[in-house]
């Protein structure tokens, strides 16, 4: 099992510029979850999914757009990219069915590091 | 406003020493408190949890101590090594509620370097 991945690793966008970033998840999670990563701030959720077909809004949604069409992906688009949009971008999934401890463990990808200039 | 606080945000350790880390939350609601690991360049990946009805969990060298009066929860990390530096964040989450959906609060991080 890959487990969690993210495509692009690196990318270097010009302000106005648009992306959209790729997650994949072989687990056959429920839950999917996509954060930014900024240095003093911890990780903060950008949007999440419970399942495939659904979205919603997390702590820090603006500027940013999701997609979940397929249960095992989860899409992140900036339309319209901005210097303040510069972080390190995760995807996570859980199992969602609140069974257990383990069932709400977060599984994260390896991470997208986005420039904005 | 982060709703969970951590401190210190940065600890250097000697190895064999103990590293400490502290979280505060305010939201009682909070009902499971993970820590994750992170690796320069890596994601975070779960290393212990608890659920407030337990005062310590204990996995290894690392153990969770929560104090559910004082709304703080802290991560000891028992004879350091090298190995172990990294970044570790705690969180919560309100597990029983219906509407959580598993989303987790984190903290700002702490990364702890152990010297050989």
């Amino acid at each position: 099992n890959a487990g969690v991945t993210q495509t692009p690793k690196f990318r270097v966008l010009k302000t106005g510029q648009s992306m959209t970033l790729l997650c994949a998840q072989d687990m056959n999670h429920e839950y999917m979850y996509w954060y930014r990563q900024d240095p003093g701030m911890g990780l903060r959720l950008i949007h999440y999914s419970v399942g495939e077909g659904t979205t919603a809004k997390g702590e820090v949604p603006d500027g940013y757009n999701v997609s979940r069409l397929k249960k095992q992906n989860f899409l992140l688009g900036l339309e319209s990219a901005a210097p303040s949009q510069t972080s390190v971008y995760f995807c996570a999934s859980s199992g969602g069915d609140h069974r257990g401890l383990s069932s709400y463990e977060q599984y994260f990808g390896p991470g997208t590091r986005l420039t904005v200039t | 406003q982060q709703q969970v606080k951590q401190s210190p945000q940065s600890l250097i350790v000697q190895k064999g020493g103990i590293s400490i880390i502290n979280c505060a939350y305010e939201n009682t609601a909070f009902d499971y408190f993970p820590w994750y690991q992170q690796f320069p360049g890596k994601g975070p990946a779960l290393l212990i949890a608890i659920r407030p009805d337990v005062s310590e969990k204990k996995e290894g060298r690392f153990t969770i101590s929560f104090n559910k009066s004082a709304k703080q929860f802290s991560l000891h990390i028992m004879d350091s090594q090298p190995g172990d530096s990294a970044t570790y964040f705690c969180a919560a989450s309100r597990e029983a509620a219906t509407d959580s959906w598993g989303k987790l609060q984190f903290g700002a991080g702490t990364q702890v370097v152990v010297t050989p």
